[in-house]
């Protein structure tokens, strides 16, 4: 079993949609959580990072946190074609060391 | 413009030949990473630097290798030894911030495929 599972979609939706993108893990040493935006052929970029349980806000994406349940999602509001890409989730202890998602694909169709 | 710049973009592999991987960085940051990602499996670790001089063997190390005489650059070389290179290369660099913060931020990728 990995230690962080990430449906790996495509998860296709209707511009304007509301996107939930999920992630769970059996680490319960994780502390730091994030989310990366990567767009086809290119290097990832960081959307939201968030230490421990709670949720976080930040335009259109909240990112939330339920360490109980060890589980970790991103909202995306009012979906944009521009939006459509992989998102991965990556989470780490203490340490310097972050594990990945194996990503979900996006497609937001105009 | 502070980044990370990883060169070439694409690059060719003939059979039994070692090919190295540039990625230069001038973010003044103390740690280096290169990670390989293959179609649906996220990214895995090849070898991460903390520190100029030193370096440590990731999930993956098997059949490459690197350098770091240079706080700013960490090159990777793929191996004749590494059977199966074909795959996105991806290189990131951290800094420690306030509150255990550690940010990793990544170049634009090298992709490698075999000839």
């Amino acid at each position: 079993q990995k230690e962080v599972e990430q449906d790996p979609g495509p998860l296709s939706v209707p511009e304007g949609a509301i996107v939930s993108l999920n992630c769970t893990y059996s680490n319960s040493a994780f502390q730091y959580f994030m989310w990366y935006r990567q767009y086809s052929r290119k290097g990832p970029e960081l959307l939201m990072y968030t230490y421990s349980s709670g949720n976080k806000e930040d335009g259109r994406f909240t990112a939330q946190v339920d360490k109980s349940s060890k589980y970790i999602s991103l909202f995306i509001r009012d979906s944009q074609p521009s939006d459509s890409a992989t998102y991965l989730c990556a989470m780490r202890n203490a340490g310097n060391m972050l594990t990945f998602g194996g990503g979900t694909r996006l497609m937001v169709k105009p | 413009d502070g980044g990370i710049t990883q060169s070439p973009k694409y690059l060719f592999r003939k059979e039994g030949q070692n090919v190295t991987l540039s990625c230069e960085q001038n973010l003044n940051h103390d740690a280096m990473y290169w990670y390989r990602q293959d179609p649906g499996q996220g990214l895995r670790l090849i070898y991460y630097s903390q520190i100029v001089n030193d370096f440590q063997k990731g999930d993956i190390a098997e059949g490459y290798s690197v350098s770091r005489e240079k706080k700013e650059s960490f090159p990777l070389t793929v191996t004749s030894a590494q059977k199966n290179p074909t795959a996105f290369y991806l290189c990131a660099s951290s800094s420690p911030g306030g509150l255990g913060k550690n940010i990793q931020y990544f170049g634009a990728g090298t992709r490698l495929s075999v000839l």
